[in-house]
Formats: structure tokens, C-alpha cells, sequence
């Protein structure tokens, strides 16, 4: 069955650097984009980006663009996504999930808790 | 970027039917493909998908749940609502970039 593995939750620092990783198994991986999706109480849900788990080629929200840097790496199935500069407004729990051309998610990792503070 | 609309919370009760609307703010339509997808979430779980394209029912999902809507306007349907229905529903679109996801609604107990 499809599965998307997220690492553990992370504390870190203001101005600091965090690396999450979602390892799919279960299906082709390079057959499917990963997307990361951010959930916050306060803002909801909000999409990052996606990465073509093929090419390697990436799409971000304008929004994310300097914070999130999204990277795979095929031989182990898995997707990786650095937030850079943390500040105490991204900490959120983070989600990948499998999307493809047509835009809906149909699976979903178990999310990352990443807390900002000093 | 593309607002979606949707009523913060829908009381009712069991074996009743719930509706839960999502309003955006521009269409999510191309031609007959409607680009407007539904989630249930349930408190520290991730989201799992419930209804593709407007109105197609995701893997596993059963039968009560149903969409519909096109262009602005797009319908979550619970018919009849069984207790493991209590959570939070979410409309995104994937119409426009970037995806939007509306503020979702909480579904309650009458």
C-alpha cells in the first residue's frame, strides 16, 4: 500500500535551518510529484510546492520562495524539504503528499511538528 | 491567489444529511473539469482526500459522501451523518497556481 514517512518532529532555533524528509514506498516514486503543504491554526492550510520526483524539477508558492527548498533524491525514494531562517511564524505541523497533473492529493505523510524557539 | 469560502462550523444531527458549501472566489472550471477537491481531517491525523474533481469519490470512501458544483460554487454532501463523520472538511483548488485550501468547516454534534 501507498505509505509517505515523515521524519520526527524538530525544536529549533530563530534564524536556524530544519530538513524534513518523506520517504514513499508502496508505488513507482519518480512516477509522481511530492507536494509539502503547511498547517497552522491560525493560517490553515497553505501549499508550499510541489518537486517532480522525476526530473527533479520544482514549483513553488510565491510565498515560500527563500524558505522552502524542496530536493529528492530517487535512490532512496524520498523527498526532502528545507525551511531556512526559521522565525517563531513557521512553526506548523508539515505535510508531504503524492499529487499528480490534475492537483489533488491522494496520500498524505503523518506530518512534521516543527516548533521555533528559543 | 484564489479564495475559497467556507462556513466556519455546520451543526447537526446524527443520521441527518450535512451540507457544506465552498465559494471561490474565481472559477476552478475548464470546460467540464471542475478542479475543486475535498478533505476530511480529524484531529492530529493528516487529511485524507474524500472527493476528486468536484464529484468523484476517492478510493475507499464510502458511498454517503458525495460533490457536486461547478464554477464558483461547490457542495460536500454527508447523507446520512454516522458519528465518525465528527471532523473538519476542507475544499482546495487546483485550478490556478498556487493551490488554495479554504479555512475548512467543523462539523458538529446537534
Amino acid at each position: 500500500q501507498v505509505q509517505l514517512q515523515q521524519s520526527g518532529a524538530e525544536l529549533a532555533k530563530p534564524g536556524s535551518s530544519v530538513k524534513i524528509s518523506c520517504k514513499a514506498s508502496g508505488y513507482t516514486f519518480t512516477s509522481y510529484y511530492i507536494s509539502w503543504i503547511k498547517q497552522t491554526t491560525g493560517q490553515g492550510l497553505e501549499y508550499i510546492g510541489y518537486i517532480n520526483t522525476g526530473s527533479g524539477g520544482t514549483n513553488y508558492n510565491e510565498k515560500f520562495k527563500g524558505k522552502a527548498t524542496l530536493t529528492v533524491d530517487k535512490s532512496s525514494s524520498t523527498a526532502f524539504m528545507q525551511l531556512s531562517s526559521l522565525t517563531p511564524d513557521d512553526s506548523a505541523v508539515y505535510y508531504c503528499a503524492r499529487s499528480g497533473f490534475s492537483g489533488w492529493f491522494a496520500y498524505w505523510g503523518q506530518g512534521t511538528l516543527v516548533t521555533v524557539s528559543s | 491567489d484564489i479564495v475559497l469560502t467556507q462556513s466556519p462550523v455546520l451543526a447537526v444531527s446524527l443520521g441527518q444529511r450535512a451540507t457544506i458549501s465552498c465559494r471561490a472566489s474565481q472559477s476552478v472550471s475548464i470546460s467540464s473539469i471542475n478542479l475543486m477537491h475535498w478533505y476530511q481531517q480529524k484531529p492530529g491525523q493528516q487529511p485524507k482526500l474524500l472527493i476528486y474533481r468536484a464529484s468523484n469519490l476517492a478510493s475507499g470512501i464510502p458511498a454517503r459522501f458525495s460533490g457536486s458544483g461547478s464554477g464558483t460554487d461547490f457542495t460536500l454532501t454527508i447523507d446520512p451523518v454516522q458519528a465518525d463523520d465528527i471532523a473538519a472538511y476542507y475544499c482546495q483548488q487546483s485550478r490556478e497556481s498556487p493551490d488554495t485550501f479554504g479555512a475548512g468547516t467543523k462539523l458538529e454534534l446537534k
